[in-house]
């Protein structure tokens, strides 16, 4: 089974801050994301990637931003932290979209990260 | 841009009862994936089921099928025999090949004992 992973379940930041969030996956997937989940608005795109060093901008990506130096890894920054940036925040992954399928490999999520910023 | 729509926030079913959530999607595509995923309270989002437009029959998995009405663009889970691990968030999603997914607002599924 894939296995992905999210440093944190809980972390509380301040205001100004620069936080980190990692996410590490086990099955060699091309692709990584990051979404956050918020009530009533279900998950939305920030980032993702499809590559090493390759970062693409999902629907909302102000004042974040994201790193992919190792396949496996793929990590947001919040540059400097504001209190709207509380939120759930998932990690998913799936195999390459052109890899002989016709594109409907699922994404695997992580446990999410729910981080406060007060 | 492609949009999907959960118009149930909230529902609730006895257990061993059935339940139908729905999803509708606007798209102006022929060819697209339509997938459920769940959320139970505190755990990981897994992928219950998925349906591919060009096909007709509808995907069933054991307890979970679903209801695909692509002129309507409809695309509503059915879930037969409600257990009490089936209490979750479920999410519909949409997705054009080559393109992100799409992800509707989720309706909350409580199931009574």
């Amino acid at each position: 089974d894939v296995k992905v992973t999210q440093s944190s379940r809980y972390l509380v930041k301040r205001t100004g801050e620069k936080v980190f969030l990692e996410c590490v996956q086990d099955m060699d997937h091309e692709n990584m994301f990051w979404y956050r989940q918020d009530p009533g608005l279900g998950l939305r795109l920030i980032y993702f990637s499809y590559d090493v060093k390759m970062k693409e901008k999902g629907d909302i990506p102000e004042g974040y931003s994201v790193s992919r130096e190792k396949k496996e890894r793929f990590s947001l920054i919040l540059e400097s932290a504001s209190t709207n940036q509380t939120s759930m925040y998932l990690c998913a992954s799936s195999a390459l979209v052109n890899s002989g399928g016709r594109g409907n490999q699922p994404q695997h999520f992580g446990d999410g990260t729910r981080l406060s910023i007060l | 841009a492609q949009t999907v729509t959960q118009s149930q926030p909230e529902m609730s079913v006895q257990e061993a009862e059935t339940v139908t959530l729905s999803c509708t999607y606007d798209t102006s595509e022929s060819d697209y994936y339509l997938f459920w995923y769940k959320q139970p309270p505190s755990r990981q989002m897994i992928l219950v089921i998925r349906q591919e437009a060009y096909k007709q029959q509808n995907a069933t998995e054991n307890r979970f099928s679903v209801n695909f009405q692509k002129a309507a663009k409809s695309f509503s889970l059915k879930i037969s025999d409600s257990q009490l691990g089936d209490a979750a968030m479920y999410f519909c999603a949409y997705k054009l090949y080559g393109q992100n997914f799409v992800f509707g607002p989720g309706t909350r599924l409580s199931v009574l004992p």
